[in-house]
Parts: structure tokens; C-alpha cells; sequence
């Protein structure tokens, strides 16, 4: 099993829709979560970290479930500007290892 | 003003050949990183430093060697340049060797082709 696991995607959603897709990882170590956003030919960009409790940041909400392995990240009433790659991004406390999924693309459809 | 900065933007060269990428932080960060991503996307780290001192180096080939001169500043040579390095290396850099708790910050990236 990959460390960090993502669904490539690409998702194609409508403007105003809201969407959602999570990231499993295999390591119960892991200590520290975020999601990360990619535009085409840029650096990956800090979207928000993932807290235990759930986070939310605007239209963004971060959700961990340790209990699952899993986070996910929902977009509501999407942008044409959310258009990107999301990159989950995991931490592992025993090697101080980060790990980048491989990103789920998003398309945001006018 | 940029905080993570990487120079060149884009390098061509001939395989066999010897360069190296620069990058320079602003942000007052003690640790660096080198991460390459190849063709499919895939993001990984390649080498880290904490204030000057190497932390991480994943198996990459010794072709492959970094140099920090300072905490400010991490460069990357590359020797006998091959085909499979064709990829874009970031630098980044965060706060401390925190296990990423305060996230990195990126460079805009090295576009790296190799002829």
C-alpha cells in the first residue's frame, strides 16, 4: 500500500457545485496533515493544515479521521479559481518524513 | 521581495553535462529542502538541511550533491547530467525541522531538460 494515496482524478465540476475527495495514508504514525494546491507549471502552495477536530478556512473544510487513515478536503460553491491540483501531504513522526500525494485534479466547469 | 527564490527558471543542457541550481530564502527559515517532481507528478524529497546541517538525503544518486553555505542559502549540483533528471526541482523552506507543522514554502521551481 502507498504511503500517501489520492485519487488522480480529474474531477470536472460545475461552478457553484461543491466537492469533496479524500486522501488515505498507511502509516498510523503520522502526525501531521495539510492539503496543498497546485496550479499548472507553479510550486505547490499551502491550501490549510488539517487539525484533529476539523478545520474550516471560507469554502474550505479539512476533516482528519485517524481512525480510518484518512483526510478529505470540501470545496463549497466552487470557483472557476479553484481549478488546480490538490496535494495531500502527510507527515510521519517516526522518521520526520513528509510525503506528498500525487494530487487530485481538479476542473471547475463554467 | 520574494521569499523563496530559484535560479535558473528553466535549464537545457546536453546529457553528460555538469550545472547547478540556486536558491536563496528571505524568510528568516533554518531549514531547506529539495524536492524534485517528475513527468508523472509525483513530488519527492530529494534533501534537507537544518541551519547549514544535512537532515534528510533519500536515495538519491551521488551525482546528486547539495551545499549550504549558510541557512539562508541551499544550491544544487548536478553531475554527468542524464536523461531520467529531465523533471522541475523546487526549494522550499520552513520555519524550523518541525516535522512540517508550519507547512513549507516553495520556490517557483527549476525546469530542468536534459538533451
Amino acid at each position: 500500500r502507498k504511503e500517501v494515496e489520492q485519487d488522480p482524478g480529474p474531477f470536472n465540476v460545475p461552478e457553484g457545485a461543491t466537492v469533496a475527495f479524500n486522501c488515505t495514508y498507511s502509516n498510523s504514525a503520522s502526525q501531521s496533515f495539510f492539503w496543498y494546491r497546485q496550479d499548472c507549471r507553479k510550486e505547490p502552495k499551502l491550501l490549510m493544515s488539517v487539525y484533529s477536530s476539523g478545520n474550516e478556512d471560507g469554502r474550505f473544510t479539512a476533516q482528519l479521521n485517524r481512525a480510518s487513515q484518512y483526510i478529505s478536503l470540501l470545496i463549497r460553491d466552487s470557483k472557476l479559481s479553484d481549478s488546480a491540483t490538490y496535494l495531500c501531504v502527510v507527515n510521519v513522526r517516526r522518521d520526520d518524513k513528509i510525503i506528498f500525494g500525487k494530487g487530485t485534479r481538479l476542473h471547475i466547469l463554467p | 521581495d520574494t521569499a523563496v527564490s530559484q535560479t535558473p527558471k528553466y535549464l537545457v543542457t546536453q546529457m553528460g553535462n555538469d550545472k547547478s541550481i540556486k536558491c536563496e530564502q528571505n524568510l528568516g527559515h533554518d531549514t531547506m529542502y529539495w524536492y524534485k517532481q517528475d513527468s508523472k507528478k509525483f513530488l519527492k524529497i530529494m534533501f534537507s538541511y537544518n541551519n547549514k546541517e544535512l537532515i534528510i538525503n533519500e536515495t538519491v544518486p551521488n551525482r546528486f550533491s547539495p551545499k549550504s553555505p549558510d541557512k539562508a542559502h541551499l544550491n544544487l549540483h548536478i553531475n554527468s547530467l542524464e536523461l531520467g533528471d529531465s523533471a522541475v526541482y523546487f526549494c522550499a523552506s520552513s520555519p524550523t525541522f518541525n516535522r512540517g507543522r508550519d507547512g513549507y514554502t516553495f520556490g517557483s521551481g527549476t525546469r530542468l531538460t536534459v538533451v
